[in-house]
């Protein structure tokens, strides 16, 4: 069975752009969250979506915002990049068991 | 503000002995909690998890034990291996849905 995953792995952008990531849940995981994480901080909650919907979102600014399709598969936008924005993104999917938490390799987003 | 911390952004253990890793929370309504190890480039993996009817669950080497009056969690290595060296995160949630993540201990197994 294939894992959460994430693109891209990679990812360099300006101050200002809007930026775009996207993630593959495990097959027939419907529920997908978001994390941050940046040195010191830990993994911060972004938002986290079920069957379509945001059911619970972190405290975060408006350019932080993320969708989820039919097919379970979410995207995450950021837009008007700030340089505070450089961080490890990480995605997580569940089959909505509390333990059945399996996280994606992530995105590795620069802002320069 | 935090409401999951590890207190110890690092720790060194020689191979073979125990290693305690510590993470206290401030939400009396967590139920659920996690611990998940990470290798660098990589995302966490799940390691272990306890709910709050218990105070101690074990795997193979890896045990949590849960103190909830304490709001304090602890995983115990034995015997600690050199693979064993990764940032190890404690996460603890009310609902299952969203959790609350430490930010971190890195562990370094010394051969």
């Amino acid at each position: 069975k294939a894992g959460v995953t994430q693109t891209p792995r990679y990812l360099i952008k300006t101050r200002g752009q809007q930026v775009t990531l996207s993630c593959s849940p495990i097959s027939g995981h419907r529920s997908v969250s978001w994390y941050q994480q940046t040195p010191g901080q830990g993994l911060q909650f972004l938002f986290e979506y079920f069957s379509e919907t945001q059911r619970n979102k972190g405290n975060f600014p408006g350019r932080f915002s993320g969708r989820q399709f039919s097919n379970s598969r979410s995207e995450m936008n950021v837009s008007t990049l700030e340089l505070g924005d450089s961080a490890l993104y990480l995605c997580a999917s569940s089959d909505g068991q509390p333990y059945g938490y399996t996280f994606g390799s992530g995105t590795r987003l620069t802002v320069v | 503000d935090q409401q999951v911390k590890q207190n110890s952004p690092s720790l060194s253990v020689q191979e073979g002995r125990i290693s305690i890793l510590n993470c206290d929370y401030t939400n009396s309504m967590f139920d659920y909690f996690l611990w998940y190890k990470k290798y660098p480039a990589e995302g966490p993996t799940f390691l272990i998890s306890i709910s709050s009817i218990k105070d101690k669950n074990e795997d193979g080497r890896f045990t949590v034990f849960l103190n909830k009056s304490a709001k304090h969690l602890s995983l115990h290595i034995v015997p600690s291996q050199p693979g064993d060296s990764a940032v190890y995160f404690c996460a603890a949630s009310d609902t299952g849905n969203q959790f609350y993540f430490g930010t971190g201990t890195s562990l370094t197994v010394i051969p």
